[in-house]
């Protein structure tokens, strides 16, 4: 298994712009969660899934972040419009029940 | 609310030594407690998971401890090398349903 994927790695845009962050979990795995990490704040939950159904939003920081999860192997974490204080690494997690997480790689997310 | 304290700053040990970090909690009756390596550019790694009934857990040079009664973890590396240099995050977890929320890590430095 490839582990979990995530693109892009890197992304800089501009103030106002749309950003599309995509996650493809491991094959199998009922739980998807989306992080953000940063020096102040370290890894915080955004929101995550069982079984492709949304079960906690309440860490999106506001409106402009929303996620959805279509299918069991594809997650997007969209942020609309996006400004500076967005800037962070944000990670896609997965998991089989509530044993260890497998981590991706993260999309580091430079907003000017 | 719900706060998790891991040594703010950072650990320097000489290559060798066993290298001892913290986790302490608050306000979280943890059903588990599980812990994990971060290296920098790079996601979270799963290393060890213990049970609230579980006093001690061993997996080759690591050994965690779960004192509920403190309310505190601890992290040990035994015969530390410099390829254990790292961030290790902990992550106490109230229910198997619940999703882990992260204390902001220790880094440790292993000195040749």
């Amino acid at each position: 298994d490839a582990g979990v994927i995530q693109s892009p790695r890197h992304e800089v845009t501009e103030m106002g712009q749309e950003v599309t962050l995509r996650c493809k979990p491991i094959s199998g795995h009922d739980y998807l969660f989306w992080y953000r990490q940063t020096m102040m704040r370290g890894l915080e939950l955004l929101i995550y899934f069982n079984n492709n159904v949304p079960i906690d939003d309440s860490g999106m920081p506001e409106d402009r972040f929303s996620a959805k999860m279509p299918n069991a192997s594809f997650s997007t974490l969209k942020i609309q419009p996006s400004e500076p204080r967005d800037s962070a690494v944000y990670f896609c997690a997965s998991s089989l029940g509530q044993a260890g997480y497998t981590f991706g790689s993260g999309t580091r997310l430079t907003v000017v | 609310s719900q706060k998790i304290e891991q040594n703010s700053e950072a650990l320097n040990i000489q290559e060798g030594k066993t290298a001892t970090l913290t986790c302490n909690y608050t306000n979280y009756s943890p059903a588990y407690l599980q812990w994990y390596r971060q290296d920098p550019g790079r996601g979270p790694v799963f290393l060890l998971l213990i049970r609230e009934n579980e006093k001690e857990k061993r997996k080759e040079r690591l050994k965690v401890t779960f004192d509920t009664t403190l309310k505190q973890s601890l992290f040990h590396i035994t015969a530390s090398q410099p390829a254990d240099s790292a961030t290790y995050l902990c992550a106490p977890a109230n229910s198997g349903n619940t999703p882990l929320v992260f204390g902001k890590g220790t880094r440790l430095s292993v000195i040749a």
